[in-house]
């Protein structure tokens, strides 16, 4: 199973200003995810980020307000820009597990916790 | 957009019954079924994923799945209390985009 880091664990961010996430993966994979999950809530995918090319943004979300960056097989980066209380947060990356021949398994990282003030 | 209804709970079970959390979904094309199990503050843990009609067993965990009445079940036999959780269902996204589409989860609390 992959391992997953995620930082930073947590933050206090003040209204308006922007936060980058990283996520670093033991291992070399094609498609990194990258979810959110607000309080009470269920996960909602943000954006499928591949390497070389430009992120799939699901439904609801847009490049500018959540820029990803993927140089390479094991990295990627979330921006939350000009922050508001409403992005009070946990987001999640995660990977497929490569070794599976079936599409669907995913191993998360341990989130971060963005509360915006 | 796929849609994956699950009751929020909280389910309470007493310790040592069997637990029965439900999932229904809205694409019938959906051909994968994942269950998740998340600990309050933890990131969520694939616990079961079923693909064929009928029922597939793995230890204390029992998914069933039912693809015409678009229904999957998880069943917990022998509850423990460290079974106490929330539990996501998921499908694939698909329609070309990748990852799952998760429901809200079910809250289980197993009674000591």
């Amino acid at each position: 199973s992959a391992v997953i880091s995620q930082k930073p664990s947590r933050d206090i961010c003040q209204r308006g200003t922007s936060l980058t996430i990283q996520c670093q993966v033991d291992s070399q994979v094609t498609m990194m995810f990258w979810y959110r999950q607000q309080p009470g809530q269920s996960l909602t995918l943000i954006a499928t980020a591949n390497q070389g090319s430009e992120a799939t943004y699901e439904s609801g979300f847009v490049i500018d307000k959540f820029p990803i960056s993927r140089p390479n097989l094991t990295f990627s980066t979330l921006t939350v820009s000009n922050m508001s209380p409403e992005d009070s947060s946990i987001y999640l990356c995660s990977v497929e597990d490569g070794s599976r021949t079936n599409a669907g398994e995913l191993f998360f990282g341990e989130g971060s916790r963005l509360t915006v003030l | 957009q796929k849609e994956v209804e699950q009751n929020s709970g909280p389910l309470s079970v007493p310790e040592g019954a069997i637990a029965s959390l439900n999932c229904t979904y809205s694409d019938r094309g959906s051909q994968s079924f994942f269950w998740y199990r998340q600990y309050s503050g933890k990131s969520p843990e694939l616990i079961m994923f079923i693909y064929s009609n009928g029922d597939k067993e793995d230890g204390r965990f029992t998914a069933q799945l039912n693809k015409a009445s678009q229904y999957v079940s998880l069943l917990i036999r022998d509850s423990q209390p460290s079974d106490s959780a929330t539990y996501l269902c998921a499908v694939p996204s698909g329609g070309g985009a990748d990852g799952l589409t998760f429901g809200k989860g079910t809250h289980l609390i197993i009674q000591p």
